[in-house]
């Protein structure tokens, strides 16, 4: 079974830049997460999905982060513009989604801000 | 209150050490995740439980769910034991929520 994917796995950009990530989760699961963990800190969820639907985006910085999950199987989050603070690792994860299932992570894509 | 709380925040342990890491979590939360994220930001799921004990390998994982609490165990502790260990607490019912603690830096030390 092919795990989550994630990319790019690396980003470097200018502040004020914009910058998209992608994710596909494991086929079938209808739960999809978001997570921004910055160096020497556990992961925030800035995001989760259930199929194409937002359960609860409370801590995404809606101002300059956006994301989709359009056909409720991949999804993109965005960054526009940029900011210093934004350098981070951001992860994806999926689970089924039926009970008290596991959760399956990406790699996650490192981004760094200059 | 963090919903998930985590400690210690840094272990350093010489190898075949017993190592323990602890786990707090709010009310709500029916699932309790132990996951390991080496160097490079790669996380992979050791243990989810809701209740009792489950054991894979040199690690064991309990959790007490009246007290709210669960615990990582690592017997012989050997250097690529070396991590982080990070616990995150599952919502139940509709919202699945997924919410980690702020991780245990180990090192065992050869």
């Amino acid at each position: 079974e092919a795990g989550v994917a994630q990319s790019p796995r690396y980003k470097i950009i200018e502040k004020r830049q914009s910058v998209a990530f992608w994710c596909n989760p494991i086929s079938g699961h209808a739960t999809l997460y978001w997570y921004q963990q910055i160096l020497g800190q556990g992961p925030k969820l800035l995001i989760q999905f259930q199929n194409n639907g937002v359960v609860d985006d409370s801590q995404l910085p809606k101002d300059r982060f956006s994301a989709e999950r359009l056909k409720g199987v991949d999804s993109t989050l965005k960054i526009q513009p940029a900011k210093l603070e934004d350098s981070a690792v951001y992860l994806c994860a999926s689970s089924s989604g039926i009970g008290d299932t596991e959760a399956f992570f990406g790699q996650g894509t490192r981004l760094t801000v200059v | 209150k963090n919903e998930v709380e985590q400690s210690p925040q840094n272990l350093t342990a010489q190898e075949g050490e017993f190592i323990t890491i602890n786990c707090s979590y709010s009310v709500g939360i029916s699932a309790l995740h132990w996951l390991q994220q080496h160097p490079g930001g790669g996380i992979v799921s050791l243990f989810m439980l809701s209740s009792g004990k489950k054991k894979h390998g040199r690690l064991i994982a309990t959790i007490n769910i009246q007290e709210k609490h669960s615990s990582l165990h690592i017997t012989a502790s050997h250097p690529r034991d070396s991590a982080v260990y990070i616990c995150a607490g599952r919502y139940g019912g509709a919202t699945n929520k997924l919410i980690f603690g702020t991780g245990t830096l180990l090192a065992v030390q050869p």
